[in-house]
């Protein structure tokens, strides 16, 4: 069974500063089948990233996907106050058919 | 547009069993490559994928739930429905119901349903 490590368990940056989260996979996968939510307090999460790098449809280019094999990471180039969330990465394949991170907390330093 | 709503108990007893019904729109389950799943997330803690439904009413589920679990579509064409046995307190949580897109993302989101588990 396939477990998705995320660091940092929570990140504190301040506005305008760039921020970079790790996923990290325990075996190889895709990297068509990595995804990346944001989920803001008492909201459902939402799609960022799709395919490790694609960003879904609306999502603001300062949010950026890359990596491969095991290693993937979500980087936000310059952080707006709305950014300060919780991140959590999915991994579609099988047994299971998914599996999600324990997500990165990023918080206003 | 697509979207989904989650609805059924608030709170529940030990031993009982769990419905929860997704109503959707914007979509059809008929559709090719298309699936419906459910995901929970107990408060304060990370998401955790239960069960999906695909288009063609193939299912796949969570494999430390599997046994409890059951996800069906419903009585309406744009229903789909999750049962769970034996609730526990430890299943107290959030519930969402999702779409798979034919990629395998959860693209669109219900706004979740809050199951308390208490006797």
């Amino acid at each position: 069974e396939i477990v998705l490590t995320q660091s940092p368990g929570t990140l504190s940056l301040s506005p305008g500063e760039r921020a970079t989260l790790t996923c990290r996979a325990s075996q190889f996968v895709s990297s068509v089948y990595i995804a990346w939510y944001q989920q803001k307090r008492g909201q459902a999460p939402r799609l960022l990233i799709q395919g490790a790098s694609t960003r879904a449809p609306g999502i603001p280019d300062r949010f950026s996907g890359s990596g491969s094999g095991t290693d993937f990471t979500l980087t936000i180039s310059r952080l707006e106050p709305e950014d300060f969330a919780v991140y959590y990465c999915l991994r579609y394949g099988s047994s299971p058919l998914y599996t999600f991170g324990q997500g990165t907390k990023l918080e206003i330093k | 547009q697509i979207t989904l709503k989650e609805s059924g108990p608030t709170l529940v007893k030990p031993t009982q069993t769990l419905t929860l019904t997704c109503t959707f729109s914007g979509f059809s389950l008929s559709s090719n490559g298309v699936g419906v799943g459910w995901i929970r997330q107990p408060p304060g803690k990370a998401l955790e994928w239960l069960a999906l439904i695909y288009w063609d009413e193939d299912d796949r589920y969570s494999p430390s739930l599997k046994g409890r679990l059951t996800i069906t579509k419903g009585s309406s064409e744009n229903q789909v429905v999750l049962t769970m046995t034996n609730m526990d307190p430890v299943d107290t949580g959030t519930y969402y119901c999702a779409h798979k897109d034919e990629s395998g993302n959860f693209d669109f989101w219900g706004q979740g349903s809050l199951v308390t588990v208490s006797s």
